[in-house]
This record gives C-alpha cells, structure tokens and sequence, in this order.
C-alpha cells in the first residue's frame, strides 16, 4: 500500500477532460512539490510535471497539476487516445526519508 | 540531451549478487546526480538511492540500506547498483534516472531498464 493514494483507474471520451488525484499527509505532500509522471506500456516513466504545478518543456498545455495542502491533484484536457497510460504522482516523504510514488492511475480513453 | 543506456537482463539465483550498470552521455558527467528506481509489474515505482557522481557521495532509501552499494566511473561516465542477497521479491525492472535539471527528486531523464529475475 503506498503512503500516497491515487484512484486506480479514470476513463474518459477522447477530447474530454479527466483529473487524478493523489492524497497524502503532512509529511509529504503538505511539506514538499510533487511531481508527476506518465509511463506509457513497456516503457520508462516520463516527467510531466515538477514543483506541483510546472510543466517540462515540450509537454503539451493539455496537462496541468496543482497542489492544495496533503492532496495534489494532475489535470488532462483534450483527452487524446495516446494518453492512455499510468500515472504517478511522486514526492519526498519527511518521515521515511525517501521519495515516494503514488500507487499510480491507470487512464483509459474509451 | 542526457542519455543514460542501462546493462541487459539479468537472470540470478536466489542468495547472490547483481551489479547493474548505467552508461550516461549527452551532458556533464560530474554535474547531475544519479538515481535508481525499481518497479514489478503492476506497482508503483520503488526509489532505491542516488549518487552524486561529483563527489560519489551515496544516499539509500532504508528499505535497502544494508543490500544496496551505488558507485560511478568518473572515466567511464558509467554509474552502478549492486544489491545483495538476492530473494524472489527483488525479481523487477530496474531504473536509473537522472535529477537536478528541475529539483534533487525530480526524475528528468530515465534509462530504458534492466530486468532482474530472481529464482531459486
């Protein structure tokens, strides 16, 4: 069981919007950025997002993330079916001393 | 553009040693510190350590303090994980990834993985 929780599974229409959220504590998401990572089948995972809400160069407007208090929450507009993947939220855990990953989403774009 | 080019598959027995290696290029060896990430299928990826390649400075997650040994090649710009005592739930896809462009565990770039099986 992972200390950050995330849904398992969202889906949504191509072009429609869908969030994944990710829940966690004081320890973690209320005291440090998170980040948030696509891995699409047989592949490593991909930087999308860093310090809650920054996007990495080249990643399209269509994702976005925002941070309020122990919840940290990834945005995806414009549903396309190559963003079909899981998700991660990730950020460092005061308690444990280490980087933690979410559980992970899995999106489906029917 | 950092590039970072992992060994191949790994099969072990159970009880020994597997050292792993991660072959960086396209940037200042030196200048961005060094990850590993491990992940079974299915679950959420799994953050080992890191080294500082500068200074070979280690930092590793407790889980794995006592198994795990990260070194680098300065001349080889080539960074390594051993893990010991080998059991089947260390059978995963294993990561090396690089930070520091966008934050100290902000994983920019990833290298394609290497597999370890752990059996008996």
């Amino acid at each position: 069981q992972s200390v950050l929780t995330q849904p398992p599974s969202v889906s949504a229409a191509p072009g429609q919007k869908v969030t994944i959220s990710c829940s966690g504590s004081s320890s973690n998401i209320g005291n440090n950025d998170v980040s948030w990572y696509q891995q699409l089948p047989g592949t490593a995972p991909k930087l999308l997002i860093y310090d809650n809400n920054k996007r990495v160069s080249g990643i399209p407007d269509r994702f976005s993330g925002s941070k309020s208090g122990t919840s940290a929450t990834l945005g995806i507009t414009g549903l396309q079916t190559g963003d079909e993947a899981d998700y991660y939220c990730a950020t460092w855990d005061n308690s444990l001393n280490t980087e933690i990953f979410g559980g992970g989403t899995k999106l489906t774009v029917l | 553009q950092m590039q970072l080019v992992q060994s191949g598959a790994e099969v072990k027995k159970t009880g020994s040693s597997v050292k792993l290696s991660c072959r960086a290029s396209g940037y200042t060896f030196t200048y961005r510190s060094l990850h590993w990430v491990r992940q079974t299928p299915g679950q959420a990826p799994e953050w080992m350590g890191w080294i500082k390649p500068f200074n070979g400075n280690t930092f590793y997650a407790q889980k794995f303090q006592d198994r795990v040994t990260m070194s680098r090649d300065k001349s080889m710009t080539t960074a390594y994980m051993e893990l010991s005592s080998l059991r089947s739930e260390d059978t995963a896809m294993y990561y090396c990834a690089g930070s520091d462009s966008y934050g100290y565990f902000v994983f920019d770039s990833w290298g394609q993985g290497t597999q370890v099986t752990v059996s008996s």
